[in-house]
């Protein structure tokens, strides 16, 4: 079984440029996270789909970040514009069910330098 | 405010003893427990879990011990591997909160000297 895919897996922008992050999750799983690590921290969820639809985006700033799953299967998260703040590395994860005791499994993760 | 804490940044360990790593959190609404173990340039793994009906999980050389009543919660590696040498995260969610929304703790860095 393929995990979740996710490219590219370096960047590097200036300040004010625009990014975009892309991942494929595994085959069936309805729930997508993007999560934010910054560094010596733990993951912090930015926005969690279930199929197309967001269930939680609470923690997303919308000023400057979207994030959208066409079809409900792949998924993108842009930044635009960035700041220097958002260096970190951006992990998604899918997994088969929402709402109940599910394992969550994580691509590699994009690292993303804002300079 | 964290509401998942791992106080210890690191922990080194000698092979084939014992690792434990140890996880508080504040939230009492929290009801299931994961570990998760991080390599360098690679996404977090799934490594043991943990409902908040029971106060241990075994599962070959890891066993995850709950305490409710101190909101604490430890991971005990025996006996450990070099290959163990890893970031693990402790982290929770609410069942029928955000929908399997996890919180994440910082991470403790483990390293196994053989």
């Amino acid at each position: 079984e393929a995990g979740v895919a996710q490219s590219p897996r370096y960047k590097i922008i200036e300040k004010r440029q625009s990014v975009a992050f892309w991942c494929n999750p595994i085959s069936g799983h309805a729930t997508l996270y993007w999560y934010q690590q910054i560094l010596g921290q733990g993951p912090k969820l930015l926005i969690q789909f279930q199929n197309n639809g967001v269930v939680d985006d609470s923690q997303l700033p919308k000023d400057r970040f979207s994030a959208e799953r066409l079809k409900g299967v792949d998924s993108t998260l842009k930044i635009q514009p960035a700041k220097l703040e958002d260096s970190a590395v951006y992990l998604c994860a899918s997994s088969s069910t929402s709402g109940i005791y599910n394992e969550q499994f994580f691509g590699p993760g994009t690292r993303l330098t804002v300079l | 405010d964290q509401q998942v804490k791992q106080n210890s940044p690191s922990l080194s360990v000698q092979e084939g003893r014992i690792s434990i790593l140890n996880c508080d959190y504040t939230n009492s609404m929290f009801d299931y427990f994961l570990w998760y173990k991080k390599y360098p340039a690679e996404g977090p793994t799934f490594l043991i879990s943990i409902s908040s009906i029971k106060d241990k999980n075994e599962d070959g050389r890891f066993t995850v011990f709950l305490n409710k009543s101190a909101k604490h919660l430890s991971l005990h590696i025996v006996p450990s591997q070099p290959g163990d040498s890893a970031v693990y995260f402790c982290a929770a969610s609410v069942y029928g909160g955000s929908q399997g929304n996890l919180i994440f703790g910082k991470g403790t860095k483990l390293s196994v000297k053989p």
